[in-house]
């Protein structure tokens, strides 16, 4: 199976930091996304990459950044974090076509004070 | 913009019941449709996927598609309280790396 880690499960920083969360996966997928997800909004797409630093902006990539330097390894990087960047980040992996969907890691809360 | 709606609920059901979710997609040229459920501060997790017109059955999960009418559904036949979760219909534009999410359907089975 498919293992994407995510590597803080709660994180609680302050207003004007750089945050960054990681994402490793273990099974040599070629694209790894980040989404948040707020309720109500649901899972919205910030940046993703399909290979070793390539990227695309998502949906909402204001505010945010990326960093793909190996291919098991998605960064994303909250340049000066606000309390609208508050949310649950989602990581997730699939393979060039993605005909079986995504694989998740477990999350990252992040609460920005 | 390509949307996929789905009915927020909530939505309950006596245990034993038959739960139906409905998913509606916006892009005539999505080929993948998936089904993903999430408990209460968890990740989703993958339980079905489907590519072609009509049924699919796992268990008591059944997707079914209907390309036509640009409809995905998930039916859950006898179910549990275990079945208690966020269930997210995701697609996938044939060209397209990523999935388009719907906001999720929130289902209940009472005991």
């Amino acid at each position: 199976d498919v293992k994407v880690t995510q590597s803080s499960r709660y994180l609680v920083k302050r207003t004007g930091e750089k945050v960054f969360l990681e994402c490793v996966q273990d099974m040599d997928h070629e694209n790894m996304f980040w989404y948040r997800q707020d309720p109500g909004l649901g899972l919205r797409l910030i940046y993703f990459s399909y290979d070793v630093k390539m990227k695309e902006k998502g949906d909402i990539p204001e505010g945010y950044s990326v960093s793909r330097e190996k291919k098991e390894r998605f960064s994303l990087i909250l340049e000066s974090a606000s309390t609208n960047q508050t949310s649950m980040y989602l990581c997730a992996s699939s393979s060039p076509a993605g005909g079986r969907g995504y694989t998740f890691g477990s999350g990252t809360r992040l609460t920005v004070v | 913009q390509k949307e996929v709606e789905q009915n927020s609920g909530p939505l309950s059901v006596p245990e034993g019941a038959i739960a139906s979710l409905n998913c509606t997609y916006s892009d005539r040229g999505s080929q993948s449709f998936f089904w993903y459920r999430q408990y209460s501060g968890k990740s989703p997790e993958l339980i079905m996927f489907i590519y072609s017109n009509g049924d699919k059955e796992d268990g008591r999960f059944t997707a079914q598609l209907n390309k036509a009418s640009q409809y995905v559904s998930l039916l859950i036949r006898d179910s549990q309280p275990s079945d208690s979760a966020t269930y997210l219909c995701a697609v996938k534009e044939g060209s397209a790396r990523q999935l388009t999410f719907g906001s999720g359907t929130q289902l209940t089975v009472l005991p």
